[in-house]
C-alpha cells in the first residue's frame, strides 16, 4: 500500500472555518497528489508537490492551498470551507521518479462534511 | 488525451474470469493503457498498464489489439473481493509532474457473484 495514510479519515465542520488535511508517506516518494472524487466528477487534481516546498497547482486548486516542509508529509488546507468543498479527498503518491508512467497509490480517504 | 469508452456494469461468476473491454479507438502511438480499480469508500488501485504488447502481473493481464484501437483486462478468477469500478484510462508518459495527474472517467462497475 506504498505506506500512505491521511488524517484524519472523517472530519465535519462548519462554513468558513480552517480545515487540514494531512497526508503522510513512508517512502521517500518525490510525487505526491490531492484529489478530491465528488460524484458525476471523478477524481480531479487539487494541487500536486515534487519535493520539499516544490507544489503547483492543478485542476480545481481555487480554495485550497498546500504545503510540503519534509518529503513525508503534504498538507492540505482549506483556509475558509464552504459547502462545496465537501468531497472525499484522496491523497497519492508516484513511485516512478524519473520515469514516465502513471503508477499511483492512494491512501485511504477523508470524508469531509462542511455544513 | 485518448477517450475511453467502457461499458458502465458486468457481472461475473465467482471463480470465473472477469473480461473487461475498454474502447480507444483514438490513441495515439505515444499514449499508455493503464487500469486502476476503486473498491467501495477506498482509494483507487493501480492495477497494470501497458503499451502495445500483452501485459500480466501477479494481480490481472491486458490484452491490447494490434491496431491499439481497444484492450481488454482479464482478472483470471474473480473473488468477490473484486467487486469494484474499473477504470481504463489513457495518456501519454511524461516526468512532468502535472501532467502525471490522472484522470478517471466512470469506470465499469464489477460485480462478482456468488
Amino acid at each position: 500500500d506504498a505506506g500512505i495514510t491521511q488524517s484524519p479519515r472523517h472530519k465535519v465542520t462548519e462554513t468558513g472555518t480552517p480545515v487540514t488535511l494531512r497526508c503522510h508517506q513512508t517512502e521517500n516518494h518525490r510525487y505526491m497528489y490531492w484529489y478530491r472524487q465528488d460524484p458525476g466528477h471523478g477524481l480531479r487534481l487539487i494541487h500536486y508537490s515534487y519535493g520539499v516546498k516544490d507544489t503547483d497547482k492543478g485542476e480545481v486548486s481555487d480554495g485550497y492551498s498546500v504545503s510540503r516542509s519534509k518529503t513525508e508529509d503534504f498538507l492540505l488546507t482549506l483556509e475558509s470551507a464552504t459547502s462545496s468543498q465537501t468531497s472525499v479527498y484522496f491523497c497519492a503518491i508516484s513511485t516512478t521518479p524519473g520515469q514516465r508512467h502513471y503508477e499511483q497509490y492512494f491512501g485511504p480517504g477523508t470524508r469531509l462534511t462542511v455544513t | 488525451d485518448a477517450k475511453t469508452t467502457q461499458p458502465p456494469s458486468m457481472d461475473c461468476a465467482e471463480g470465473r474470469a472477469a473480461n473487461l473491454p475498454c474502447n480507444h479507438s483514438t490513441i495515439s502511438g505515444n499514449e499508455y493503457v493503464y487500469w486502476y480499480r476503486q473498491i467501495h469508500s477506498q482509494g483507487p488501485q493501480y492495477i497494470i498498464h501497458g503499451l502495445k504488447n500483452n501485459e500480466t502481473n501477479e494481480m490481472a493481464s491486458l490484452i491490447i489489439t494490434e491496431d491499439r484501437k481497444s484492450s481488454t483486462l482479464i482478472l483470471p478468477h474473480a473473488t468477490l473481493r473484486d467487486t469494484a469500478v474499473y477504470y481504463c484510462i489513457v495518456r501519454v508518459a511524461t516526468t512532468s509532474g502535472s501532467a502525471r495527474q490522472l484522470t478517471f472517467g466512470s469506470g465499469t462497475q464489477l460485480t462478482v457473484l456468488p
